[in-house]
Formats: C-alpha cells, structure tokens, sequence
C-alpha cells in the first residue's frame, strides 16, 4: 500500500542529544513536509522540501536540520541547539495541485 | 506570510446535530485542504478544495476564493466526528508551502 511511515512512534533524548526522525514515503510525491505539534495547538512548519537535493526553512527551523538524498526520504534531525523538543512531530507529502497525506507522527520527549 | 484563522476555536455537539466550521484565509490561494486529526493524532485529509463546493457523505465543504473563506459542513454528526478539524491553505505563488490554520476542536456527545 501506498503512504507515509515516520519511525519511531515515540522517542525520548536526553539533554544535549541530537536524535533523528525518520521519514519515507512510496506516493512518488515530489514535496515533503515537516511539522510541529505542541499540545492544544496547530502545526507549525519546520522544514520543507520541493525536489530531491533542496529544501527550505519553514516558520521554526531553529535547532532542526533536515536533508533530501532521495525523494522518498526526508529525515529530520533535532539537534541539541532546540531548547524546547518535546512535541508530536508531523510529516507529511504532496504533489503540486494534490492533496496531502500524513504520516503517523513521532511523538518527541526530552527525559 | 498568509494568515489561516478558524473559528469557532471548540465546539461540543449532541449526536445528530448539524454543525458549520469556517476557515478565513489573508491572501490569495491555489490549494485549500480540510483535515481530521483524531484523538490519536492521525491527520485524515477531508476534502482539496480550492474553490467551489464538495460533498462526501455527511461532510461538505465549500470554498469561496474570491472572499478569501471556505466552510466545513457536518450534518447528523455521530461520536466518531470528534476531533480537531483544520484548514490548510498554499498562498498563490507560494510553492508547495502549506500553511495551517489554529484548528476547530469538535466533541459530539451522546
């Protein structure tokens, strides 16, 4: 079957740690997305990506990194330099003009 | 960048009632969605609609582009209906930027 798989389901770092969330997609889609989501509120854009080899920064990529080696593979590294990690984080894929499909999220906890 | 405003920010239901969610959106767009999270997290896309009206059972929606708002029907809702429903629009010219709205959180109660 065609979608999104983020792995893990949930994660848990230590203080100072850079973790990576995973991210694939088979829907030959040619944009990704990652989002954040703190609780009680909406998403919020970190990163995203339009073809394979570039990506741009969204409304909070501070403290994240991301690359785009292969189209259906957009991992997001949360580094040490993001004070405040703990959240749901969302990924999520799209062809201009279609729509968007989501991943299960990556559920984030600083320990 | 665009701003995305949704309102009412909760509503709570009886089963069976009908219900209209409106997203307001500060700048011209070429994709519009509606999505369902529900309460484990999953985001389920509803409708792409940029412009015009959509139905799918007993959800609707419709979007009037040159007023800058889309509406989300729900009509005899049921249990399973609750959830945060949001808007997500890409501005025109924006690239395959989509951009969020604050949600609508819906409980339909027996």
């Amino acid at each position: 079957d065609g979608g999104i798989t983020q792995s893990p389901k949930y994660l848990f770092r230590k203080e100072g740690q850079n973790v990576t969330l995973s991210c694939e997609q088979n829907l030959n889609h040619d944009a990704m997305y990652w989002y954040r989501q703190d609780p009680g509120q909406g998403l919020r854009l970190i990163y995203y990506s339009q073809i394979v080899n570039d990506f741009q920064k969204g409304d909070i990529a501070e403290g994240y990194s991301v690359s785009r080696e292969k189209k259906e593979s957009f991992p997001l590294t949360v580094t040490s330099a993001q004070k405040n990690p703990t959240a749901f984080y969302l990924c999520a894929s799209s062809t201009r003009g279609q729509v968007a499909f989501f991943g299960q999220g990556t559920r984030l906890t600083v320990v | 960048g665009i701003q995305v405003e949704q309102s009412p920010p909760d509503l709570i239901l009886q089963e069976g009632a009908n219900s209209t969610l409106r997203c307001n959106f500060s700048d011209s767009v070429n994709n519009l969605q509606w999505f369902h999270q529900n309460p484990w997290g999953q985001l389920i896309n509803l409708f792409y609609i940029p412009s015009g009206t959509k139905q799918n059972g007993r959800l609707s929606a419709t979007t009037v582009a040159t007023e800058r708002y889309s509406l989300l029907y729900i009509s005899s809702s049921q249990t399973t209906d609750s959830g945060v429903y949001f808007c997500a629009v890409e501005r025109r010219g924006g690239g395959n930027k989509l951009t969020f709205g604050t949600g609508t959180q819906l409980k339909v109660e027996l």
